[in-house]
């Protein structure tokens, strides 16, 4: 079945300590992308990837590394976590970058600092 | 300041009812997506449209993309209470950045 997956589904946890939220897709997709989803402000794209080795900064990068070392995985890594990035955080892929390309999303990361 | 604006933020009708949602921006863009996304779920695509003036039809569901490319609407005929979740359009308007608007609740009541 193709799918994104996204782990861990929920994580609380406290600030400046270090996380990784993985995100894999078995579409063999060249294009992944993470958002951030706050209440009234739709989701904010993070950080994207054109293919592997091929990261680039969203509209919302402070505070948060990925990298795409393979093509089926891009992690999202806080490395020192802050309150302010207690949000639902969503990875999607899609085939390629090309014109109204569908973009396939995870089930959500709901990341709570404290 | 969202670069995609989308009215209204909430909606609350009954079953039976139409309605439109409205998608606007200052910015053209190549195409526009509408999502739609259920609670606890990722948003999924409902429709891509590309060409200005463009009318696409997803059973009571039409999408419009203005002759601009600036903006688009969303109508739904007849709502039904399985219509109910946010909807959210989305585009990129240049590089390779993906832009979502903030979305509209809406709630259909049997």
């Amino acid at each position: 079945e193709a799918q994104v997956t996204q782990n861990p589904r929920y994580l609380i946890t406290v600030t400046g300590k270090k996380l990784t939220v993985t995100c894999s897709q078995n579409m063999n997709h060249e294009y992944m992308s993470w958002y951030r989803q706050d209440p009234g402000l739709g989701l904010r794209q993070i950080y994207y990837s054109m293919n592997v080795e091929v990261t680039d900064k969203g509209d919302v990068p402070e505070g948060y590394k990925v990298s795409r070392k393979e093509k089926r995985n891009f992690p999202l890594i806080l490395e020192s976590p802050s309150p302010n990035q207690t949000s639902l955080y969503f990875c999607a892929s899609s085939l390629n970058r090309g014109q109204g390309q569908p973009q396939h999303f995870g089930d959500g990361t709901r990341l709570s600092i404290l | 300041t969202q670069l995609l604006e989308q009215s209204p933020q909430f909606l609350s009708i009954q079953e039976g009812e139409n309605l439109t949602v409205y998608c606007n921006s200052s910015s053209v863009f190549s195409s526009l997506q509408w999502y739609r996304q259920e609670p606890g779920e990722g948003p999924v695509l409902l429709v891509t449209v590309v060409t200005g003036g463009e009318v696409k039809k997803l059973k009571r569901l039409t999408f419009q993309f203005g002759d601009a490319r600036k903006d688009s609407s969303l109508h739904i005929t007849a709502a039904q209470p399985g219509d109910t979740g946010l909807y959210l359009c989305a585009g990129a308007p240049r590089f390779n950045k993906f832009y979502f608007g903030s979305g509209t609740k809406l709630n259909v009541k049997p």
